[in-house]
């Protein structure tokens, strides 16, 4: 059974600061992995998505990472801003024609103006 | 698009009673799913349906849980009779899935169920 675990469930950095979050998978054999933000109150929103033969994804200040063989994924913010204040939650993919996704406990950051 | 629409946002019933929550995916879309999301548990995937049809329920907690998709654009969650620990909020989300891997899922605002 595959689990997802996100160390440190909680993280405070002043604003401006670079950050890393990461995500730790049982089983390697995804088909891709996601991250996720989650503002209070909201759902979910999608911020990368990395399929299982890419190694990293960027999207602005986003820049995500997949070790595939190490079961390792991290999200990488730079220059961070109170906006970017939310829980931020990994997915990973089953398969092809399977589209579960596991997700792990999420990271609740917090950006200190 | 309006998004994935959920209802109700809020529902406060009491054990015993029925509860029907509500998703509308996004047009076009052709999968939908179900999540509870609960402080001890987090994220968890109930269902799953592909083209109305269910796909994988194996999260779904027992009998008292059932779903349905009549059509593309409408979906029930039922819990019969509720309890206490089905307190949580339930997220419907959907994706248009396809011959890719680039097919992510788009999640609506969540209702939260509080059961007395």
């Amino acid at each position: 059974k595959q689990e997802v675990t996100q160390i440190p469930a909680a993280l405070s950095v002043p604003e401006g600061e670079n950050l890393v979050l990461n995500c730790s998978f049982t089983d390697s054999a995804i088909y891709n992995l996601q991250w996720f933000r989650q503002d209070p109150g909201k759902g979910l929103t999608s911020l990368l998505l990395i399929q299982s033969s890419q190694r990293e994804q960027t999207s602005g200040r986003l820049n995500a990472s997949l070790d595939k063989s190490s079961g390792r994924s991290t999200l990488y913010i730079a220059a961070s801003q109170p906006g970017d204040s939310a829980t931020y939650l990994c997915a990973v993919c089953a398969g092809f024609g399977n589209e579960k996704l596991t997700f792990g406990t999420g990271t609740r950051l917090t950006i200190i103006p | 698009d309006a998004g994935v629409i959920q209802s109700p946002r809020h529902e406060v019933t009491e054990m015993g009673q029925e509860v029907t929550l509500r998703c509308k995916p996004i047009s076009g879309h052709n999968s939908l799913f179900w999540y509870r999301q609960t402080m001890m548990r987090g994220l968890e995937l109930l269902i799953y349906f592909n083209n109305n049809v269910p796909i994988d329920d194996s999260g779904m907690p027992e009998d008292r849980f059932s779903a349905k998709m009549p059509n593309a654009s409408f979906s029930t969650l039922k819990i019969q009779p509720s309890e206490p620990r089905d307190s949580a909020v339930y997220f419907c989300a959907s994706s248009q899935a396809g011959f890719t891997s680039t097919d992510t899922q788009y999640f609506g605002p969540g209702t939260r169920l509080t059961v007395l």
